[in-house]
């Protein structure tokens, strides 16, 4: 099983501000099975990166997503009230599917 | 636009078998190249997958829930389902079924709103 592990695990910022997560396999994920999720309370998740860097359908650019390998990063560039939330990244490239911890961004 | 909706009870005693089902519009089940997925959640914890049911019928599981898990595709072709037996206090969650996207193949695009279901007696 391919283990995720995300930090920090809260990531406190002001609006504005830019925002850094990282994800690190346990071992090699191809790209293309590289998931980024934003949750908000009460919300199912919303796809928001895939193939490690490729914004999803309504994805504002200030979201990017980078990496490879075991290394992978989310970048906010400049936050906004509403991407206060936590984010997961996920891969999808050998079973069993896996999720990270979640990294919590706060105000 | 394809929208998914679970449905199933909330409360279900330990031991017994926990049944969900997911309500498909916009389009079948049974045509098209995707993955049916369920994922839960427990209260303040992480997304973990308990597994995918391809169009075709065929299935891949997590290992931790292989044992007790059960998925199936509605002949009806607007539905999905999942059984997990022997549930336990620990398999209390929030239960999503997702798909993923035609263009970009196993990424999860598509999600239900989400049920709570509370394992207790």
């Amino acid at each position: 099983e391919i283990v995720l592990t995300q930090s920090p695990g809260t990531l406190s910022l002001s609006p504005g501000e830019r925002a850094t997560l990282s994800c690190r396999a346990s071992q090699s994920v191809s790209s293309s099975y590289l998931a980024w999720f934003q949750q908000k309370p009460g919300q199912a998740p919303r796809l928001l990166i895939y193939g490690a860097s490729n914004r999803a359908t309504g994805i504002p650019d200030r979201f990017s997503g980078s990496g490879s390998g075991t290394d992978f990063t989310l970048a906010i560039s400049r936050l906004e009230p509403e991407d206060f939330a936590v984010y997961y990244c996920q891969q999808c490239g050998g079973s069993p599917w896996t999720f990270g911890q979640g990294t919590k961004v706060e105000v | 636009q394809v929208q998914l909706q679970e449905s199933g009870p909330g409360l279900v005693k330990p031991s017994e078998t926990l049944s969900l089902s997911c309500s498909v519009s916009g389009g079948s089940v049974s045509s098209g190249s995707y993955f049916w997925t369920w994922i839960r959640q427990p209260p303040g914890k992480k997304l973990e997958w308990i597994g995918n049911i391809y169009y075709t019928g065929n299935t891949d599981y997590n290992p931790s829930l292989r044992s007790r898990v059960t998925m199936s595709l509605d002949t009806s072709k607007t539905h999905f389902s999942l059984k997990l037996s022997s549930v336990t206090a620990a398999d209390t969650a929030v239960y999503f079924c997702a798909r993923d996207s035609a263009v970009i193949p196993r990424m999860l695009a598509y999600w239900g709103q989400g049920v709570l279901v509370t394992v207790s007696s």
